[in-house]
Formats: structure tokens, C-alpha cells, sequence
């Protein structure tokens, strides 16, 4: 176990619903990230909270909505999400000193899958 | 860009043998770091190497790093069928920032 927990471990929804996608991380990081990783494709960065600010957005579409309530915890919500969403999300967190790099720690994934 | 490139895409070796995979990336860095990731699972840090060191070893795992051919190696030694996963070099983006830039990975399979 790596300290990062992520619930659901699958969902599968259709292109009309709501859901959200959770992580949680039990290792005092103030930064944490969400992935997707889909197939045969680098990882791609969508979203990176430090402090519990949003400080990067790398041009993810509004279906997809991030949240930080506090710096344990973060969500990411889904509406009508398209069959090319479909991906394994992955959440990651690390310790942030002003840009210095640190190592992340990944949860195991959330594997969606839009119909 | 960045992104680290591994090379091979994709590894098959016998159970005892030693595996390399390399990655190449494009800018200076001041570390590059190694995760694997088993199928369907998140990944793993493995082994972060600083720009001012050459080689690093944990375990079964040797890093090595070439500031000046801008690659690395990573070398699994004795290679066991548990090692089957991908492999994932990552480099800093901007010289030093915390947003990690992953490569597509090395698929490596252990056959036993």
C-alpha cells in the first residue's frame, strides 16, 4: 500500500450521469494530482493541487471537475462524459517545498468506463 | 517537451536474466525518476536520481544517469517473474518543478 487510497476501484457510467471519483492520501502531503492514463498513451497530467489551490489545469474540459476540500482529500467530479473518457484516473500526491521535486505516490486507480 | 522516451517499448527475458531499459529526454533536468507500474494497478516509485550523480542502486535496481547524452538506464538484475509490470522513466517539466513528465514506459515481461 502506498498511503493513497482511491474509491471507486471501477465505475462504469453512461453519458448522461453524475459521478465523482475519490482519493484520499494518509501521508501528510500538501500536493496532490489527478491522471488519466489511457491506452498506449503517456500518462497526461489533468489537475495539481498544492495547498489546497488549483494550480494547474492542463486544458481538461469542464466535464471534468476537480475538488480539494482539504489537503487529505480530493475528488473529481464527472458529468456527461463522452466514450473517449473511458481511462484508468489516477490520483497522485507528494510533498511540495516551493518546486523542489519529490517523489509521488500513486492510489491504484479508478477504471471508468463511459457507455 | 520534456517527455522522457523509454526504449524498448516492450522487453521479454527468462526468469534470472537482467533486464535494461533506457530513457531519453530532451532538456536539462536536475533529477529523473523511475516508477513501475503493474497492470491495471497505479504506479510505484522507484528510484529518483539527482543530476549531479551518475549511478544509484536500490536493491536489485541500477540507475544510471548521462547529463551530457541526456538518458538514463534502469538495470533489473536477476530479473524474477514478479518484475512483469511497466516501467516509467519521469522528468521534471520547466528544470525542477514538481509536475512530473512520464514517458509511455517499457513493457517488461519475466517469462519463468
Amino acid at each position: 500500500e502506498t498511503g493513497v487510497t482511491q474509491t471507486p476501484r471501477h465505475l462504469v457510467m453512461g453519458m448522461t450521469n453524475k459521478k465523482s471519483l475519490k482519493c484520499e492520501q494518509h501521508l501528510g502531503h500538501n500536493a496532490m494530482y489527478w491522471y488519466k492514463q489511457s491506452a498506449k498513451k503517456p500518462l497526461e497530467l489533468m489537475f495539481v493541487y498544492s495547498l489546497e489551490e488549483r494550480v494547474e489545469n492542463n486544458s481538461v474540459p469542464s466535464r471534468f471537475s476537480p475538488e480539494c476540500p482539504n489537503s487529505s482529500h480530493l475528488f473529481l467530479h464527472l458529468h456527461t462524459l463522452q466514450p473517449e473518457d473511458s481511462a484508468l484516473y489516477l490520483c497522485a500526491s507528494s510533498q511540495d517545498f516551493g518546486g523542489r521535486v519529490y517523489e509521488q505516490y500513486f492510489g491504484p486507480g479508478t477504471r471508468l468506463t463511459v457507455t | 517537451s520534456q517527455q522522457g522516451e523509454e526504449d524498448p517499448q516492450a522487453l521479454s527475458i527468462q526468469e534470472g536474466e537482467n533486464a535494461t531499459m533506457n530513457c531519453s529526454y530532451k532538456t536539462s533536468i536536475n533529477n529523473l525518476q523511475w516508477y513501475r507500474q503493474n497492470s491495471g494497478r497505479g504506479l510505484v516509485h522507484l528510484i529518483l536520481i539527482r543530476s549531479n550523480e551518475r549511478e544509484k542502486h536500490s536493491g536489485r535496481l541500477r540507475v544510471t544517469l548521462d547529463t551530457s547524452k541526456k538518458s538514463s538506464s534502469l538495470l533489473i538484475t536477476a530479473s524474477r517473474a514478479a518484475d512483469t509490470a511497466s516501467y516509467f522513466c519521469a522528468t521534471p517539466r520547466q528544470g525542477g518543478s514538481e509536475k512530473l513528465v512520464f514517458g509511455k514506459g517499457t513493457k517488461l515481461t519475466v517469462n519463468p
